[in-house]
């Protein structure tokens, strides 16, 4: 069974200090793994689609990155609106469907 | 980024009555959209997949005599949660997918279902 695991579930930092999220999967034959953004009460917004190992792709402040068993979604010096939950989602084998994780509440401190 | 739009935001109905929310891709053609339902402080719980013209495929432990789902176009599927109760208040979000963005999926704002 596709399994998809975010760590830590919440995390509390400085404005300016950077940090990274992590997203650990266990998949057969990976087609991709997605990174969301969502504020509270609204809908998931699409960051990344990584699809192999070695990947990496950059917005802003973020980066995301994949390996063979995992994803670090990093955040550089981030500012009280990167304040967020952060879901990680996998789509695999002949599935349509993505498989979330249980995402990482990220809070920005000023 | 591509834009899915839901409708309406939020909606308030009596105990016993049907409602109805649309689904739409703005910009690019979808030939699957996916549905979830969010419970507070928890992550997306998929109900059904709707493909454009053919039946949905509901997750298990979802009801489909409750939950209707219809993709009649490349652009519209709707969800009518029919004699709708108390417990099925939730927030529900669509999703579509873009097959030409590499088969990127995207995502409504949400649409918040209070019975009463």
């Amino acid at each position: 069974e596709d399994q998809v695991t975010q760590s830590p579930e919440a995390l509390r930092l400085q404005e300016g200090e950077s940090s990274s999220l992590n997203c650990s999967y266990t998949v057969s034959g990976l087609r991709g793994l997605f990174w969301y953004r969502q504020d509270p009460g609204k809908g998931p917004e699409f960051l990344f689609t990584l699809y192999s190992a070695g990947e990496e792709k950059e917005k802003e402040r973020l980066k995301a990155t994949l390996t063979k068993k995992e994803s670090f979604l990093h955040i550089t010096a981030p500012k009280p609106e990167d304040s967020a939950t952060y879901l990680c989602a996998v789509q695999a084998g002949g599935a349509q469907k993505l498989v979330f994780g249980q995402g990482t509440r990220l809070t920005i401190n000023p | 980024g591509a834009v899915v739009s839901q409708h309406p935001s939020w909606v308030i109905c009596k105990s016993g009555t049907s409602v109805k929310i649309e689904c739409r891709s703005l910009d690019f053609q979808a030939t699957t959209m996916f549905w979830y339902r969010q419970f507070p402080k928890q992550s997306l719980m998929l109900m059904a997949t709707s493909n454009e013209g053919s039946k949905a495929t509901y997750e298990q432990g979802v009801e489909k005599d409750k939950f209707l789902i219809n993709h009649a176009s490349l652009t519209l599927s709707t969800l009518t949660v029919t004699s709708a109760h108390p417990e099925d208040s939730s927030f529900y979000i669509c999703s579509a997918r873009e097959v030409r963005a590499g088969n990127t999926i995207y995502f409504g704002e949400g649409s918040w279902l209070t019975v009463v």
